[in-house]
């Protein structure tokens, strides 16, 4: 079983709609990243979290530590958010990151 | 600034070639990383380094080898190319610092590999 788990794979919205991804893990962890992969293949974080909640422009993402969960929410969907969401974890005490598989996210016009 | 700049983006190699990987970072960052990433799969750690002149294993170490020379490079050679190893390569870097600052790493563009 992966430590890193998100949901769903694939997700197709519409333009304006509010969309949520999930993360799921199960391991003590330091922090949880969400990062952000274009169609050209570069990677750029987005938020970094070890409690509670972060929010930068239409982008939110909490975590519930006792849960071992975070979520990421786009408001007001547009394109140019299509992309891939990665999830990772750092486990407690390392300095290695633990990966998620990414959830591809196509928003249409 | 450049932040992370990989070279080459895109290689194609016969099996049993060799090639080096360079990573460049221009942030002065401690940390640095090589990663590859495959269809399906999640970012998979190769090597690290947490300093000049350090280097340390990853999740997949097989196969490749790494050295941190200089603080602003982290290269990874492949000894001996394999189809296998087909992916596309990131380096990363971030500051220093104790594991629980938490900051976040800065990603190059990557680079496409293909082994015949």
């Amino acid at each position: 079983k992966n430590e890193v788990e998100q949901s769903p794979q694939n997700l197709t919205a519409q333009e304006g709609e509010f969309i949520t991804i999930n993360c799921s893990y199960s391991v003590g962890i330091s922090a949880l990243h969400w990062l952000q992969q274009h169609p050209g293949g570069g990677i750029v974080s987005l938020f970094m979290l070890s409690s509670g909640k972060k929010k930068h422009g239409r982008l939110i993402a909490t975590i519930n530590i006792q849960e071992k969960h975070s979520s990421l929410h786009i408001t007001a969907s547009h394109p140019r958010d299509s992309a891939v969401y990665i999830c990772a974890v750092r486990k407690g005490g390392s300095e290695k990151l633990v990966f998620g598989k990414g959830m591809k996210l196509t928003v249409n016009p | 600034n450049a932040g992370v700049t990989q070279t080459p983006k895109f290689r194609v190699l016969k099996t049993g070639q060799s090639m080096t990987l360079l990573c460049a970072q221009d942030m002065n960052h401690e940390y640095m990383y090589w990663y590859r990433q495959d269809p399906g799969m999640g970012l998979r750690l190769i090597h690290y380094s947490v300093g000049e002149g350090t280097t340390a294993k990853g999740e997949v170490p097989d196969g490749y080898n790494v050295s941190r020379l200089k603080k602003q490079n982290f290269l990874l050679g492949l000894e001996s190319a394999a189809p296998s190893q087909t992916s596309v390569y990131f380096c990363a870097s971030r500051p220093s610092g104790n594991p629980y600052s938490n900051q976040p790493q800065h990603f190059g563009d990557g680079t496409r590999l293909s082994i015949l």
